[in-house]
């Protein structure tokens, strides 16, 4: 399985665009690129997932280049509620459609007034 | 739908007891899986099943069994707590989209 390295904490003010990136120099062929958001005291929720060029949804972008050995999360206009850990995960998939996934420590994110 | 639940919310053991924390979805996924975070640390998988009949091992999984004997369930069993054990844990289930749904999470102490 791919490791992954991000950024342990990252701080931003209201209304800013915040970028954090993910590298993951092993990420094999079947990988997919998974990003979760985790606020105190509950399970981590998905934002977005890629294999590569870009994926957008209504809360967020995903990057990925074409060595696919890192990829950007980018939050458009961020609000004190976006403040939480946000985890980068690069999973195989199953032939059932699984995932066996390894979270690291993920990105502290901190949004400032 | 409630999704994904567990129960209990929080447990205190003793070492050397045992328990089971228990995880249930009811939307009808293959795959389950069971977390462990300790404070300020990311998550550890634990163990995984992609079916029912079907389990495999994770990142951690000594001193934790399961068992998948329905789709629903899936639960984790303890079998000697011990003081490393103390943390929340989480379980999952997956659609075929690779979204992983998360419970609420168990908060295990070990006394």
């Amino acid at each position: 399985l791919a490791k992954t390295t991000q950024p342990i904490s990252m701080d931003s003010y209201e209304g800013q665009e915040v970028n954090i990136t993910c590298s993951h120099n092993n990420i094999a062929t079947n990988d997919y690129i998974t990003w979760y958001q985790q606020f105190p005291s509950q399970g981590p929720r998905f934002i977005i997932q890629g294999y590569k060029t870009k994926v957008t949804n209504e809360v967020a972008s995903l990057f990925i280049p074409a060595d696919r050995k890192s990829s950007t999360l980018s939050l458009p206009r961020v609000s004190l509620s976006d403040t939480a850990v946000y985890y980068c995960l690069v999973g195989e998939r199953f032939y059932t459609g699984g995932f066996k996934t390894i979270f690291g420590a993920g990105t502290r994110l901190f949004v400032k007034a | 739908n409630a999704g994904v639940t567990q129960t209990p919310k929080f447990q205190v053991l003793k070492t050397g007891q045992s328990m089971t924390l228990q995880c249930a979805q009811d939307m009808n996924h293959e795959y389950m899986s069971w977390y462990r975070q300790d404070p300020g640390m990311g998550l550890r998988l634990i163990h995984y099943s992609v079916g029912a009949g079907i389990t495999d091992q994770g990142e951690v999984p000594n001193g934790y069994n399961v068992s998948r004997s329905t789709t629903e369930d899936f639960p984790l069993r303890l079998l000697s707590a011990a003081p490393s054990q103390t943390s929340v844990y989480f379980c999952a289930s997956q659609d075929r989209y690779n979204e992983q749904f998360f419970g609420p999470g168990t908060r295990l102490t070990v006394l």
